[in-house]
């Protein structure tokens, strides 16, 4: 079975610019989460989506930051404009809807560097 | 203060040898505990879920202790393989699914 597919994996941007990141979750995981990672930090959430529901984006920078997820399955992160900031291990996760301990299931990640 | 503490580390230890990692947390209402093992430039994975009552998978034990609300893991007889960083996470009650995590602990196992 797949995992949780991210791509970029790598993004080298200038200040400034817009970026996007995309996801796409283990198939019937119904939860899926943006997080962020800086170095020598645990995963920060950004924003939780039940189907295509955003559940919670309390701590999502909204003057720069969004997400969608359409059709309730892939979903993108954007970030315009881009700050030094920004830069950090953008983490996609996925979980079935079902259970409070449903596992997480995190993608390999978006390595984002902000010149 | 964070919500969940982990020992700063790193921690470098032989072969062999048994180490224990401490995880606090802050919100008593606190309710499903995790370890996750990340490795270098790679995504978390989960290790393993701490039961109330304590739980052992193979050389890994997690316990739970809610009156002093710290999770830990213990590692016995460790590997090379088990050198990576530890992160906690805490999820809490109500219909919140998202985890909350510490800032991991690095352990390097030396031959």
């Amino acid at each position: 079975e797949a995992g949780v597919v991210q791509s970029p994996r790598y993004k080298i941007i200038e200040k400034k610019q817009p970026v996007a990141f995309w996801c796409n979750p283990i198939s019937g995981h119904n939860t899926l989460y943006w997080y962020l990672q800086n170095l020598g930090q645990g995963p920060e959430l950004l924003i939780r989506y039940e189907n295509e529901e955003a559940v919670d984006d309390s701590q999502l920078p909204k003057d720069r930051f969004s997400a969608e997820r359409l059709k309730g399955v892939d979903s993108t992160l954007k970030i315009q404009p881009a700050e030094l900031g920004d830069s950090a291990v953008y983490l996609c996760a996925s979980s079935p809807t079902s259970g409070r301990a449903a596992e997480q299931f995190f993608g390999p990640g978006t390595r984002l560097t902000v010149l | 203060r964070k919500e969940v503490e982990q020992d700063p580390g790193p921690f470098n230890v032989p072969e062999g040898a048994t180490v224990a990692f401490n995880c606090t947390y802050s919100n008593s209402a606190s309710q499903s505990f995790f370890w996750y093992r990340q490795d270098c430039r790679k995504e978390p994975k989960l290790l393993m879920s701490v039961y109330s009552s304590g739980n052992e998978d193979g050389r890994f034990t997690a316990q739970l202790n809610r009156a002093s609300q710290y999770i830990s893991l213990l590692i016995r007889d460790s590997k090379l393989s088990d050198s990576a960083t530890y992160l906690c996470a805490v999820r809490y009650g109500g219909s919140a699914r998202q985890l909350t995590f510490g800032s991991g602990t690095q352990l390097t196992v030396l031959p």
